[in-house]
């Protein structure tokens, strides 16, 4: 069975610094994955998305991921946080053989420091 | 342009008592829909999924239920709730076939 295992339950980073978020996925052959955030009592938003095919991809808001199949990882960055990026991130990977579910690991909430 | 509504923005309910929330997608005819629901602090649990209305596939018991009335319309329901249901619920919708969710801003549900 698909899963996806954030082992950051928490990240504290100062506005400026450097971001990285760790995902890593257990899946059967290629899988499709995301991020998405959620901000504080909001609804979740996509990121960014890895269909197969260039390793590293770009998102939103300077966001980017780079998938890693020999690591079964698809870890976040971003070079520069700002305050607003306070929220929680989820990593996900999709199944397209059923039904298309979208499987979710725990998030990662990120706290940003002035 | 494809809008997701979900209604309503929160509600605070007694134990006991019945639920009705809803969720409708403009712009998009035959979507794939989805219920999913996050506890407090926790991650997100597919709970029902439709390809087709009038078809409801439950993924995660929980004692609600889930239809399907329109096309453009997914319903999430129980008679009785239970203190266990509170939490963050979101509804979602991808075209068939393809992985891209779209989520709605979510329903806030609190059990008292």
């Amino acid at each position: 069975a698909q899963s996806v295992t954030q082992p950051d339950a928490r990240v504290t980073v100062s506005e400026g610094a450097s971001l990285q978020l760790r995902c890593k996925y257990s899946y059967f052959g290629t899988p499709y994955l995301f991020w998405y955030v959620q901000y504080p009592r909001q609804g979740l938003q996509l990121l960014l998305k890895y269909y197969p095919g260039d390793p590293v991809v770009q998102g939103v808001n300077g966001f980017e991921a780079e998938f890693s199949k020999s690591n079964s990882s698809f870890h976040l960055r971003k070079a520069s946080v700002h305050w607003s990026d306070w929220a929680v991130y989820f990593c996900a990977v999709s199944m397209w053989s059923a039904g298309n579910k979208l499987t979710f690991g725990i998030g990662t909430r990120v706290l940003v420091r002035p | 342009a494809q809008t997701i509504h979900q209604w309503p923005v929160a509600e605070i309910k007694a134990v006991g008592s019945p639920l009705s929330l809803g969720c409708t997608i403009k712009g998009k005819s035959s979507p794939n829909l989805y219920w999913y629901w996050q506890a407090t602090g926790g991650t997100l649990q597919q709970l029902f999924y439709s390809i087709t209305v009038g078809q409801v596939e439950s993924v995660v018991q929980l004692n609600l239920s889930a239809s399907r009335p329109k096309d453009d319309q997914f319903i999430l329901s129980t008679e009785k709730l239970l203190l266990s249901h509170s939490g963050f619920y979101l509804c979602a919708w991808s075209l068939a076939g393809n992985s891209d969710y779209t989520f709605g801003s979510g329903t806030r549900l609190l059990v008292i």
